[in-house]
């Protein structure tokens, strides 16, 4: 069956301007994680939603970061007014309700480039 | 707050040569552990996890042991293939509380395998 999928695979944009990043979880995966992957600071983890409930935002570096799940399925993380430390691999997973023992499945990722 | 370190890489090593990928976690409550593996240009896979103090995960020949005593979960493994050149990350996930029980992971070990 189909994996989690992201796009756009890559992205380079210029400090400043606002980016979307879009995920499609697996179907019937009602878990969906985004994380950050950049150098020196590794991986870490930026949002999750579960169902209907109110995201678990804590992860967000700062206000210019927003994400949003619509019907429970794709998810967009909006970075606005990019600076250059934006700049790493979004990655995007998706689970079954969030049991310790559930998977997370990971997407390959968007790579963000801040000029 | 929960944490991993592991071994600092990058890890060097020829075919057949054994494998310890050293990892230790600070944790507030009782997590699940897990090894993710990033091959060349894919998306993170899981390699083996362990819910369970003195549990063992294994697959593909990669084994780690959850050691509850010296808070660690070292990848091995007794035969390393060129295949296996990769990025492994150590992970952690809480069990034991309502939060977004997202992964905590390590920074990364690189291991090339060299013919």
């Amino acid at each position: 069956g189909a994996g989690v999928s992201q796009s756009p695979s890559n992205k380079v944009t210029e400090k400043g301007k606002d980016v979307e990043l879009r995920c499609d979880p697996i179907s019937g995966h009602t878990a969906l994680y985004w994380y950050r992957q950049s150098l020196g600071q590794g991986l870490e983890f930026l949002i999750y939603f579960q169902g209907n409930s109110a995201p678990d935002k804590s992860g967000l570096p700062s206000d210019r970061f927003s994400a949003e799940r619509t019907g429970g399925s794709v998810s967009t993380l909006t970075i606005q007014r990019t600076q250059q430390e934006d700049s790493a691999v979004y990655l995007c997973a998706s689970s079954l309700p969030s049991g310790a023992i559930n998977e997370q499945f990971f997407g390959p990722g968007t790579r963000l480039t801040v000029l | 707050g929960n944490s991993v370190t592991q071994m600092e890489g990058p890890v060097t090593l020829s075919e057949e040569a054994f494998l310890t990928i050293n990892c230790t976690y600070t944790a507030t409550g009782y997590p699940s552990l897990f090894w993710y593996v990033q091959y060349p240009g894919e998306g993170l896979q899981l390699l083996l996890k362990a819910t369970k103090a003195d549990d063992k995960g294994s697959n593909k020949g990669f084994e780690a042991t959850y050691r509850k005593e010296t808070t660690s979960f070292h990848l091995e493994k007794g035969s390393v293939q060129v295949s296996d050149s990769a990025v492994y990350f150590c992970a952690l996930r809480e069990i034991s509380s309502g939060s977004a029980r997202q992964l905590t992971f390590g920074s990364g070990t690189q291991l090339t395998v060299l013919p």
